[in-house]
């Protein structure tokens, strides 16, 4: 099955990049995802990005996809104390009944001021 | 962005009761739901899949008699958990994908506590 891997923890000062890497098994997914969870709450989706683009652009955020080395990353600029929070990348398959979603592991970004 | 309300947040039972979760999908009609479980600093777990007005897919090794699903219309699916033990406390949350079936979006998250 797919297996989606991230680092555990990331720190940054406010006000810099942060950039947030992923790496997954099965490349046969459509769409790669990007959730932010805050403490005690459930997923906000950030973004998502189409298997066939290299790249996408939301305002802050930046996801870069390289399927030859089957890479996410999610580039957050100018971080913000409120961006701090646990991000998960998710992968997507097509088709079949469930299309269900496989987790990566989580990174938690910690903002310092 | 569409919303999908989970109920209660929290809940504290006693050991051998049984918990129901609610999982609305606001504006938007659901055609399949997830239920996933989240242990502390660790990833979502999916546990079970429902599509409305049909039987729940469970991942292997998830008790399906011990979670129960029912996703009886397209903006309601329910989790029982049965004779719930300290073990099965845990963080629940649901997600529910409408037709166009891109997008995901997720309750709040409901904290079972049993004691």
């Amino acid at each position: 099955g797919e297996d989606v891997e991230q680092s555990l923890f990331l720190s940054v000062r406010e006000g810099d990049s942060s950039v947030i890497n992923c790496t997954y098994t099965d490349s046969s997914s459509t769409y790669l995802y990007w959730y932010k969870q805050e403490p005690g709450a459930g997923l906000q989706l950030l973004t998502y990005i189409f298997s066939n683009m290299d790249m996408k652009q939301d305002q802050r955020l930046t996801v870069l996809l390289n399927k030859k080395d089957k890479h996410l990353s999610l580039r957050i600029a100018d971080t913000q104390t409120g961006d701090s929070a646990i991000y998960f990348c998710a992968g997507k398959g097509y088709g079949g009944a469930t299309n269900k979603l496989i987790f990566g592991t989580g990174t938690l970004l910690a903002v310092q001021p | 962005g569409a919303v999908v309300s989970q109920h209660p947040s929290r809940v504290i039972c006693k050991s051998g009761t049984s918990v129901k979760i609610e999982c609305r999908s606001l504006d938007f009609q659901a055609t399949t739901m997830f239920w996933y479980r989240q242990f502390p600093k660790q990833s979502l777990m999916l546990m079970a899949t429902s599509n409305e007005g049909s039987k729940a897919t469970y991942e292997q090794g998830v008790e399906k008699d011990k979670f129960l699903i029912n996703h009886a219309s397209l903006t309601l699916s329910t989790l029982t958990v049965t004779s719930a033990h300290p073990e099965d406390s845990s963080f629940y949350i649901c997600s529910a994908r409408d037709k166009s079936n891109t997008e995901a979006f997720f309750g709040q998250g409901t904290r079972l506590t049993v004691v």
